[in-house]
């Protein structure tokens, strides 16, 4: 178990760039979600995968924001145009869910930084 | 939709000290973990917790799902303790959908 990865770390961009992030979760975990977390506050959920179907999105998922996860293993969510507003940690967490039983574990998350 | 509280929202305590984190939750839920956030930003998992009472060393969790709420309890606090410390809830209509607290920010000074 190497638990859940994320890359890149940091992000700087500037306004109007788009920008990707990738998420690899626990390798036997079957869920896949993504949450945005800005100063001060706790995450927000974003959307949830289970294996390779995206399943719930957020309000908060504007149109400028997809995700995916190809073949229900690794995790992309990409930020097209990008906004100050956007600038935020992006936060992947996978589970391996039995029954009602969901317990979520993090990656270290994607500081974005947008100029 | 479910409101999370978390109180209190700031909290300073001397090393060695204990404390209480509370978390109330407006809604039935099907879990809720207790996490901590180092300073750079990793979410520990401290505790899987719908109901009853767990220990791990200097910590201890309690839900009481009825009453609607849950308590951290940390003990002999250390400096390695600070940070911030979330409670996060699953609701009964959503076996996937995680609603975090605003969490409480915990200063541990020696």
């Amino acid at each position: 178990d190497t638990g859940v990865s994320q890359d890149p770390r940091h992000k700087i961009t500037k306004r109007g760039q788009n920008v990707t992030f990738r998420c690899d979760p626990i390798s036997e975990h079957n869920r896949l979600y993504w949450y945005r977390q800005t100063l001060g506050q706790g995450p927000e959920f974003l959307t949830y995968f289970q294996n390779e179907a995206q399943l719930e999105k957020s309000r908060l998922l504007s149109d400028r924001f997809s995700a995916e996860r190809p073949k229900g293993s690794f995790s992309t969510l990409e930020i097209q145009r990008t906004e100050q507003g956007d600038s935020a940690m992006y936060l992947c967490a996978s589970s391996l869910a039995s029954g009602s039983v969901v317990r979520q574990f993090f990656g270290p998350g994607t500081r974005l930084t947008v100029l | 939709g479910i409101q999370v509280e978390q109180s209190p929202p700031d909290l300073i305590l001397q090393e060695g000290a204990n404390s209480t984190l509370r978390c109330n939750f407006s809604d039935s839920v099907n879990n809720l973990q207790w996490f901590h956030q180092n300073p750079w930003g990793q979410l520990i998992n401290l505790f899987y917790i719908p109901s009853g009472t767990k220990q791990n060393g200097r910590l201890s969790a309690t839900t009481v799902a009825t009453d609607r709420y849950s308590l951290l309890y940390i003990s002999s606090s250390q400096t390695t303790d600070s940070g911030v410390y979330f409670c996060a809830v699953v609701m009964k209509t959503s076996y996937d959908k995680v609603i975090f607290g605003p969490g409480t920010s915990l200063s541990v000074i020696p």
